[in-house]
């Protein structure tokens, strides 16, 4: 299986803020990468795909680039609502992986 | 208004079975592939399972495979997950997700999730 690691686990950010979250793939995954967030006792939100691809409805403050292995989710300006853990997901193969997750949490 | 429903969740024994159901709305439920996604209390997000929008290919993690199964009833607009031989380690919110490729195998990402249901594996 193709192992996720995202980096940082947890950071302390303000409002204003720009943030970046790593994620490393273990082996070449192309562009299929997503990123989601979750906050506590709700479910993951799509905000990216196909790396770079904003889902509709996403502020445009969110951002995701890379291919194969590295990839980042910038938000250029953190808002209060955009604290929430973050998630990277490969699906170039099978079993489709997760990364640990990154919580960004209020300075 | 699009949305997955899950149901099911509930405390068993090590050993025990259960089934949790999903209810689509909103969209072409027989179109797109499905999956299960859980979450241990405090952990990460694990993939479990996933069927074709027609329900002939089905794929597990190896973690559940041989124990769990998954099904779907297009005419209910309904996913399944059979679970059996429960252990502490499958304690979990388990979430059902949407494929966003309609007539595709599951492949993908998830556009849709749904709020979860609990199972908790206690003696």
């Amino acid at each position: 299986a193709i192992r996720m690691t995202q980096s940082p686990s947890s950071f302390s950010a303000s409002t204003g803020d720009r943030v970046t979250i790593t994620c490393r793939a273990s082996q070449g995954i192309s562009s299929y990468l997503a990123w989601y967030q979750q906050k506590p006792g709700k479910a993951p939100k799509l905000l990216i795909y196909a790396a770079s691809t904003l889902q509709s409805g996403v502020p445009s403050r969110f951002s995701g680039s890379g291919s194969g292995t590295d990839f980042t989710l910038t938000i250029s300006c953190l808002q209060s609502e955009d604290f929430a853990t973050y998630y990277c997901q490969q699906y170039y193969s099978y079993p489709r992986t997760f990364g640990q997750g990154t919580k960004l949490e209020i300075k | 208004e699009v949305q997955l429903l899950e149901s099911g969740g509930g405390l068993v024994q090590p050993g025990g079975s259960l089934r949790l159901s999903c209810a689509a709305s909103g969209f072409t439920f027989s179109s797109y592939a499905m999956s299960w996604v859980r979450q241990a209390p405090g952990k990460g997000l694990e993939w479990v399972s996933a069927i074709s929008g027609s329900g002939g290919s089905t794929y597990y993690a190896d973690s559940v495979k041989g124990r769990f199964t998954i099904s779907r009833d297009n005419s209910k607009n309904t996913l399944y997950l059979q679970m059996n031989s429960l252990r502490a380690e499958d304690t979990a919110v388990y979430y059902c997700a949407k494929d966003p490729i309609a007539a595709a195998l599951p492949d993908w990402y998830f556009d849709l999730w749904g709020r979860g249901t609990l199972v908790t594996v206690s003696s």
